[in-house]
């Protein structure tokens, strides 16, 4: 069974403090991984696609990275908008049919 | 830019009561989704849709519930029987398709309260 786990569940930051966001899963036939944002009572907003082990991509103070077994959000110098609930998802499948989500991990930013 | 909308954005209803939550994906998609996230939970995958055709569904999509695409723009999802577990924001997402691995679209959410 896919299953995807992020850490940790919460995490307080100063503004400007940088830190590391988890997310790890074992799944059969990964065809992507994705990170998404979302904020209270909304829908989330993709944020990232990693395709392969090793990838990279970045946004301005986020960058997302990928291995074999789980992905890293890093996120430098934050600032209080970017507290928001981060959510990993893989997409798996023949078709790329399937999406689990991990729990997320929810990020407050504090001036 | 296109974007995926939701109908209505809160739903109160009886329990017992069949309930219809509507979406419009964006418009050159090919796959849709419903996904449903209980308060200060995951978001769970309920169904996938495409070419006219559930293409999977999770556990939680049994007897009560349905999706249709009516027509070329609504994807709809029905609830049959409402119960009070079923309270959650309901979230419509859709995916071109174009690619194996390309990303999904999330509309807004419709909050369903069962009372």
């Amino acid at each position: 069974e896919d299953q995807v786990t992020q850490s940790p569940e919460a995490l307080r930051l100063q503004e400007g403090e940088s830190s590391s966001l988890n997310c790890s899963y074992t799944v059969s036939g990964l065809r992507g991984l994705f990170w998404y944002r979302q904020d209270p009572g909304k829908g989330p907003e993709f944020l990232f696609t990693l395709y392969s082990a090793g990838e990279e991509k970045e946004k301005e103070r986020l960058k997302a990275t990928l291995t074999k077994k789980e992905s890293f959000l890093h996120i430098t110098a934050p600032k209080p908008e970017d507290s928001a609930t981060y959510l990993c998802a893989v997409q798996t499948g023949p078709y790329g049919q399937n999406f689990v989500f991990g729990p997320g991990t929810r990020l407050s930013v504090l001036p | 830019e296109p974007e995926v909308t939701q109908t209505p954005s809160h739903q109160v209803t009886q329990m017992g009561q069949e309930v219809i939550l509507r979406c419009v994906p964006i418009s050159n998609h090919l796959y849709f989704y419903w996904y449903r996230q209980i308060l200060g939970q995951k978001v769970e995958f309920l169904v996938s849709f495409y070419n006219n055709e559930i293409s999977e569904k999770s556990e939680i999509f049994d007897d009560q519930f349905s999706v249709e695409r009516p027509d070329g723009s609504n994807f709809t999802l029905k609830i049959r029987s409402t119960k009070l577990e079923d309270s959650a924001m309901y979230f419509c997402a859709s995916r071109t398709g174009t690619s194996l691995s390309d990303e999904q679209f999330f509309g807004p959410g419709t909050r369903l309260t069962v009372l």
